[in-house]
């Protein structure tokens, strides 16, 4: 199957901060998608990216498949941040199925 | 819209016992997914399904079945629990290989 590494594992934060989280990849991919899981357990989809940039509010993320990484970023990072994210892709050889990384653990102090 | 909504919540079982996850959307998608959790780790592809009457393995299917006998439903059963079942499941639906919504999660152990 197809490798994905996520890091840093933990980051700790200051409100206010900014972070940059990434997610390196083995092979070629058909999508990927970041994912926060809150303190709760519930999984939000936050982008689905397979390539380029797109921005949501304070959060915006970057794929560029040609080198098989993507970047999250999370700028002015406040409390409700708190949580794991995940990248998560997928193969054209395998349509639907998703491939997860085991996640970037962030805490963020006020 | 109620989304994707998971049935139970919570579940023990005891070895070999057996039960069924309820998984339903409301979205009207095509595709629908079984994951697992376990700690530390990312989710893990159980078996998914690109339609109604299909199913397909994912990465560990060992040790459960699945049926998706109405396009808004996914059952996913253990038909003889193990404590290595113990973990929490999620179930997401997708419009194709668009975008996947994920359930509140069932946390089940296996005494």
């Amino acid at each position: 199957g197809i490798q994905v590494e996520q890091s840093p594992p933990d980051l700790i934060l200051q409100e206010g901060a900014n972070s940059t989280l990434r997610c390196n990849f083995s092979d070629s991919v058909n999508n990927l998608q970041w994912f926060h899981q809150n303190p709760w357990g519930q999984l939000i989809n936050l982008f689905y990216i397979p390539s380029g940039t797109k921005q949501n509010g304070r959060l915006s993320a970057t794929t560029v498949a040609t080198e098989r990484y993507s970047l999250l970023y999370i700028s002015s990072s406040q409390t409700t941040d708190s949580g794991v994210y995940f990248c998560a892709v997928e193969r054209g050889s395998t349509l639907g199925r998703l491939y997860f990384g085991r996640g970037t653990q962030l805490t963020v102090w006020p | 819209n109620a989304g994707v909504t998971q049935t139970p919540k919570f579940r023990v079982l005891k070895t070999g016992q057996s039960m069924t996850l309820l998984c339903a959307q409301d979205m009207n998608h095509e595709y629908m997914y079984w994951y697992r959790q376990d700690p530390g780790m990312g989710l893990r592809l159980i078996h998914y399904s690109v339609g109604e009457g299909t199913t397909a393995k994912g990465e560990v299917p060992d040790g459960y079945n699945v049926s998706r006998l109405k396009k808004q439903n996914f059952l996913l059963g253990l038909e003889s629990a193990a404590p290595s079942q113990t973990s929490v499941y999620f179930c997401a639906s997708s419009h194709s290989t668009d975008t996947q919504y994920f359930g509140p999660g069932t946390r089940l152990t296996v005494l």
